[in-house]
């Protein structure tokens, strides 16, 4: 199946500093990204839909100024951040689904994730 | 209410067990249908879609009900490695995809 990678990892930073989330789908081309966080014992939420070479589409109660994104190529997109406290420490996953326009697909490929504790 | 509802358990069976989990959604205009596997500090992955006619995949068997906004996964003979967190995913037209809060099972020897 497709491959979709994200970096880093895992990421520890002190409170107020920016942190930024890379998300490339590997073997695809993806117009459409989404952002997700996950908090301990609780769902997927989605955070914003990142679209390639327009504007972010942010769900109800998401800080577009503080939670950066930018899809600059059909193969990246990237999570920023920024001034972030512990509050913001979470599981953050990307996924892309394959196609490059709004055709009907099945399935999304997931990142493997990005933990990220804020001190 | 929440726009995909699932119990959050968590089942404990013995392995061999046979478990079902349910989930119902609340968007009647909901279009695709699917059941993923969460392991711990992981990210999900696709265990089967879910059809209307029912769908088997080896130990697996999902079903949907659209008159009643429901959706089922059974497990046959559970395994050690059946334990995961499992989520009820919902998409509606485009690319929008609900995710469930999951549901935790723990297979036991």
């Amino acid at each position: 199946g497709a491959v979709v990678s994200q970096h880093p990892s895992w990421v520890i930073c002190k409170s107020g500093t920016s942190v930024k989330i890379e998300c490339r789908s590997l073997d695809f081309q993806a117009t459409t990204m989404f952002w997700y966080r996950q908090f301990p014992k609780q769902s997927l939420m989605l955070m914003a839909t990142s679209n390639e070479g327009s504007k972010a589409t942010y769900e109800q109660g998401v800080e577009k100024d503080k939670f950066l994104i930018n899809h600059a190529s059909l193969t990246l997109s990237t999570l920023t951040v920024t001034s972030a406290h512990p509050e913001d420490s979470s599981f953050y996953i990307c996924s892309a689904p394959p196609g490059t326009s709004g055709s009907n697909y099945n399935e999304q490929f997931f990142g493997p994730g990005t933990r990220l504790t804020v001190l | 209410r929440k726009e995909v509802e699932q119990d959050p358990g968590p089942f404990n069976v013995p392995e061999g067990a046979t478990v079902a989990f349910n989930c119902t959604y609340s968007n009647s205009a909901s279009q695709s249908f699917f059941w993923y596997r969460q392991d711990c500090r992981k990210e999900p992955k696709l265990l089967m879609s879910v059809y209307s006619s029912g769908n088997e995949d080896g130990r697996f068997t999902a079903q949907l009900n659209r008159a009643s906004q429901y959706i089922s996964l059974l497990i046959r003979d559970s395994k050690l490695s059946d334990s995961a967190t499992y989520l009820c995913v919902v998409k509606g037209g485009g690319f929008k995809t609900i995710f469930g809060a999951g549901t935790r099972l723990f297979v036991k020897a």
